[in-house]
């Protein structure tokens, strides 16, 4: 069974500072997908990253930047600079790669940033 | 980007009456769909696998004789909440699938149902 670990429920930074939100999941598939959901106040999940399992590159867009270490199952996620939009719950999720690609999420980290 | 749209944004019910969700896929077409609940400040669960022309897949625990889905067209998927009663009260997300791209879903803004 899959299963997504986010041990952080709730983290509060000052602006500007940088935040990582912590991801560590589960499966015994081979090929799989991790990947980022933003929610802010208004519900609708927002897109922000997907990650196949053999790609273990970091990657970094604007302010973003994800780490991805297979040793350890986890998919982290860096906030640099945070700004008080970024206040929203983060969900990291875990899809297989065979039949309906299912996606099993963690509890979420409810982040807010003070301005 | 994928736009997924859901209608109503929000409901309110009479306990026992059926309510219909609609989520739409805007600008593809989506042979999956997704639908979700999310109960206040939790995550979300899935609840079943829409697929086009075809039964859904219900997760375990979810009765599908209270949450009928109906995916009819490639663009159009539906929840109905049948006999809905106050523990029904959530927040409904669907999403639906990019084909062609691994597991690439775009979520619908939910919808949020109360029913007194």
């Amino acid at each position: 069974a899959q299963k997504v670990t986010q041990a952080q429920t709730e983290i509060s930074v000052v602006e500007k500072e940088d935040v990582t939100l912590d991801c560590v999941y589960e499966t015994r598939d081979t090929t799989y997908y991790l990947f980022w959901y933003k929610q802010p106040p208004s519900g609708e999940l927002v897109f922000l990253i997907r990650r196949n399992s053999f790609d273990e590159q970091n990657e970094i867009s604007g302010r973003y930047s994800w780490n991805f270490q297979k040793s350890t199952s986890s998919f982290n996620f860096t906030i640099t600079a945070s700004q008080v939009v970024d206040s929203a719950v983060y969900f990291c999720a875990l899809s297989d790669n065979i039949g309906n690609e299912k996606l099993t999420f963690g509890t979420g980290t409810r982040l807010t940033i003070i301005p | 980007g994928a736009v997924v749209s859901q209608h109503p944004s929000w409901v309110i019910c009479k306990s026992g009456t059926s309510v219909k969700i609609e989520c739409r896929s805007l600008d593809f077409q989506a042979t999956t769909m997704f639908w979700y609940r999310q109960f206040p400040k939790q995550s979300l669960m899935l609840m079943a696998t829409s697929n086009e022309g075809s039964k859904a897949t219900y997760e375990q625990g979810v009765e599908k004789d209270k949450f009928l889905i109906n995916h009819a067209s490639l663009t159009l998927s539906t929840l109905t909440v049948t006999s809905a009663h106050p523990e029904d009260s959530s927040f409904y997300i669907c999403s639906a699938r990019l084909p062609g791209l691994a597991n690439e879903q775009y979520f619908g803004p939910g919808t949020r149902l109360t029913v007194t």
